[in-house]
């Protein structure tokens, strides 16, 4: 089935530095979803891309709808010790369900 | 407050025993559905429901099962639970299963001995 493989699995970074990660599929994704998941909580939504190529903002979280549309990036500017978490990446597959990717847990050290 | 809330946060139990984990949405949402939480495996669909008395096997049905009698709740049972049913597990409810936002609870970690 289809299946989404995020990288870097995990990441340690220090506050103020930029991040970047991304997902990729074998098939076409129509939505790609980002959600944050903080320690000892549910994941939450932050981002939902709709069109291949959009480029959405959320604060200091930019993502963007790969053009072939099995790929889509998180950058995250200037971190800051609240960004720390597992982010996933997320799609609805062809029958309609959403899968996840494995994640990718970010550390930041101030 | 719109939220979707799971009983209980954290459980230890021993293998046989059968064991029930509640899950409760405020939304008036059709669609929900269960997730074991795995390192390096992401969130893995258990089980979901479209609606009322319609629900369906996700990715990792073994060894679970649920029921939807209110469009509200979605309880989650685990008939003779097993050590490899250790994890931490979310229900989440959305409008429907192509709607984009799934709302999670606050998630479940079991641990089966």
């Amino acid at each position: 089935g289809q299946q989404l493989n995020q990288s870097p699995q995990s990441m340690f970074i220090q506050e103020g530095e930029d991040v970047s990660m991304n997902c990729t599929s074998s098939s076409i994704f129509n939505t790609w979803l980002w959600y944050k998941q903080d320690p000892g909580e549910g994941p939450v939504l932050l981002i939902a891309l709709y069109k291949a190529g959009e480029l959405t903002s959320n604060g200091r979280l930019t993502a963007q709808f790969g053009i072939t549309r099995k790929d889509s990036f998180l950058n995250i500017s200037a971190s800051i010790p609240s960004d720390v978490g597992i982010y996933f990446c997320a799609g609805p597959n062809q029958g309609g369900k959403l899968i996840f990717g494995q994640g990718t847990e970010l550390s930041v050290k101030p | 407050e719109a939220q979707v809330t799971q009983n209980p946060r954290y459980l230890i139990t021993v293998t046989g025993k059968k064991l029930t984990v509640t899950c409760s949405q405020n939304m008036n949402h059709e669609y929900m559905s269960w997730y074991r939480q795995d390192p390096g495996l992401g969130l893995r669909q258990i089980y979901y429901s479209m609606n009322v008395e319609v629900t369906d096997k996700g990715d990792v049905p073994e060894g679970y099962k649920v029921s939807r009698k209110e469009k509200r709740n979605f309880p989650l049972i685990l008939e003779s639970p097993s050590p490899n049913q250790t994890s931490l597990y979310f229900c989440a409810s959305s409008w429907g299963q192509g709607a984009p936002e799934a709302f999670f609870g606050q998630g479940t970690r079991l641990t089966v001995v």
